[in-house]
């Protein structure tokens, strides 16, 4: 059964960092690309960052650009998303999701608050 | 950035009865690779998003028949032919053409 599971999220003051994690099982995960979708309470959608499958192109919504690193390990079937300098309009439910949008994650709460 | 509009926003249905969502897109979706790259999600409630609908008109496996999505260049439909209880939830499109990939609004299906 193909399963991604996102990690990481919590409570943090404005100004700190987070490391999100997305286990993936049940496919072949070095041969997809990854991506991570937020979505703020109650609003919709957005794309965050896309990493190829040999994560030789990365791409970022200008609103984390150079303040969010996507990266991924092969070896380990994991995306991760290094989350610096955030900010209260970062809240949000993460999602790991392959493809594009092929398969989704439960998702992980990110909160900034002080 | 491709701006996504969907409409209606908010999609009262009666059990059984069609629908149908249309989302414009403000740029054309046709890749250098000549695919359009075109995807409907729905997000019932409490849930992660589901693909239903990949590259316009492709149903993803699970998704039922009931389902279909057309369209081309900046015009795109996802039709319900019998809306069931099971459809309630928020319905986006997105388009992975240009960076950045970009989602609509979502519209909102409920039963009358």
């Amino acid at each position: 059964e193909v399963q991604l599971v996102e990690s990481g999220g919590g409570l943090v003051p404005p100004g700190g960092s987070l490391r999100l994690s997305c286990a993936a099982s049940g496919f072949t995960f070095s041969s997809y690309r990854m991506n991570w979708v937020r979505q703020a309470p109650g609003k919709g959608l957005e794309w965050v960052s896309y990493i190829s499958s040999s994560s030789s192109s990365i791409y970022y919504a200008d609103s984390v650009k150079g303040r969010f690193t996507i990266s991924r390990d092969n070896a380990k079937n994991s995306l991760y998303l290094q989350m610096n300098s955030l900010r209260a309009e970062d809240t949000a439910v993460y999602y790991c999701a392959s493809g594009n949008g092929g398969r989704w994650g439960q998702g992980s709460l990110v909160t900034v608050s002080s | 950035d491709v701006v996504m509009t969907q409409s209606p926003l908010s999609l009262p249905v009666t059990l059984g009865q069609p629908a149908s969502i249309s989302c414009r897109s403000s740029q054309g979706l046709v890749h250098s690779d000549g695919n359009t790259y075109l995807t409907w999600f729905q997000q019932r409630p409490g849930q992660s998003p589901r693909r239903l609908i990949y590259k316009v008109s492709n149903r993803d496996s699970g998704v039922p028949d009931r389902f279909s999505g057309s369209g081309s260049g900046t015009d795109f439909t996802l039709k319900i032919s019998r809306v069931e209880a099971e459809d309630v939830g928020i319905y986006y499109c997105m388009q992975g053409t240009h960076w950045p990939w970009t989602f609509g609004q979502g519209t909102k299906v409920e039963i009358k």
